[in-house]
Formats: structure tokens, sequence, C-alpha cells
């Protein structure tokens, strides 16, 4: 099964500054995800989006992360104002769309990543 | 809430040995999903195998096997004949039974093979 491509693979930035982590589909699903690993940690869920709009979200979560989809192909995680404990690789996962009337499907799979890393 | 445990923080097995990789669940669902992921040095989340809690059938591929037992809440991963390419990190996932929903991931299992 194809996955799915993350830009940029890694980013440094600044205490405080904005980044913007990229996904980009290769075929056209409907469900993301986004995760994060910190460093020798365990992958926790942030965000799940589907039909544009944010289906589920997790106490990190909070207001300093934002997800869109601008164009209708990437799928984008905006954290506004970062902080040393945002270093974390940042995942993001897609599956198939929902059978209408039928149990849920499916396998997420994972981009390779983008590590974050916050000075 | 959901929660998984994977007890193993680190197994080493000399190549060709035979190893085991626990996981126990928790969760109120009674329909639910049960992964496993394997996460080589390179990084990357690699899924391995998907079952739902109404298929208690175990499952084989190739070297890898799979044994689900509902009355423990369990879902072991066992590697026959074992690789120095299976050295990762393993983590176990349980999401809840409408699918597409979030992935709560255990701590991980590192496996390292010995050559």
């Amino acid at each position: 099964e194809p996955e799915v491509t993350q830009t940029p693979s890694h980013q440094v930035t600044q205490m405080g500054q904005e980044v913007i982590l990229r996904c980009v589909p290769i075929s056209n699903h409907l469900y993301f995800y986004w995760y994060r690993q910190i460093l020798g940690q365990k992958v926790e869920f942030l965000v799940s989006f589907y039909n544009n709009e944010i289906s589920e979200k997790s106490e990190i979560f909070d207001d300093q992360f934002s997800v869109e989809r601008p164009d209708g192909s990437n799928f984008t995680l905006k954290i506004r104002s970062t902080k040393l404990e945002d270093s974390a690789m940042y995942f993001c996962a897609r599956s198939s769309a929902r059978l209408a009337g039928g149990p849920g499907t499916d396998t997420q799979y994972f981009g390779p990543g983008t590590r974050l890393t916050v000075l | 809430a959901q929660k998984v445990t994977q007890a193993q923080t680190e197994i080493s097995v000399v190549e060709k040995e035979d190893v085991t990789l626990d996981c126990v669940y928790e969760t109120r669902d009674t329909t639910y999903y049960l992964f496993w992921y394997k996460q080589p040095p390179s990084g990357e989340l690699v899924f391995l195998i998907r079952r739902n809690s109404f298929d208690e059938q175990n499952e084989i591929s190739g070297r890898y096997s799979w044994n689900f037992q509902k009355s423990t809440s369990s879902f072991n991963f066992t590697i026959t004949a074992s690789q120095v390419v299976d050295s990762a990190v393993y983590f176990c996932a349980l999401s809840d039974g409408f699918g597409n929903e979030k992935l709560t991931f255990g701590t991980g299992t590192r496996l390292t093979i010995i050559p």
C-alpha cells in the first residue's frame, strides 16, 4: 500500500517560532492523522482529520496546534509558537475511507516522519 | 480508557533463535482492532498486521506469527529463526471498534538480533 510523503524530513527552529509540517497523500484518502514520538518514547496520537474537519484530538493538541488541508491535497500541521518540548518526530498517517453502512476499515499507514528540533 | 502494555523494554537474541514479543491490552470496547508496527533504525513505522476482536485465529506470515487471546487480553508476536534485519523497535497498538480511530500505542520493545 502506498503511504504518504512528508516534508521536510528534518526541521530545526528556534523556540517561539512557527513551523508548518506537510503531509502529501499519494492517493485520494479521506482520513488523516498526526502522531508524535519524542525521542526514545512511544508514539502518541495528536489529531485525526476527516472530510476537512477535525474528528478527534488529544490533550496534547492544544491551542498551539492547528491542522488544515488548504488545497485539497497537502495536509499540514502548524505549531504556532514552538517550545523545547515540541522536539520530536512527527508522523502523518492515512487510512482508507470508512465503508458506508459498514464497520470502519482500516489500517493506518505512516509517512516517514519529520524530525523537529527546537533550539 | 484504552491501554497497551509491552512489558519487555529490550530483548536480545542470537540470530536464528525464536523470539516472542508480548502485548497486553485494556479496553472497554467489545469491538476493537489490534496492530503491530515495526520501527527499524531508519525511523519509519512499518505496518505488520491488523486483527479485529472477533477474529481469534492465529496468523502466520513467513517467519512471523501472532497469537491473539481475548481471555488474557494478549496479542503476542513471535519471530521464528530471527535475522539481523529483524532488529528494530516493535510497537503494539489498539484502536476502538469503529475503525479509522486513533491508535493507542504501547511503549515498544527494542529487539536486537546478535549475528
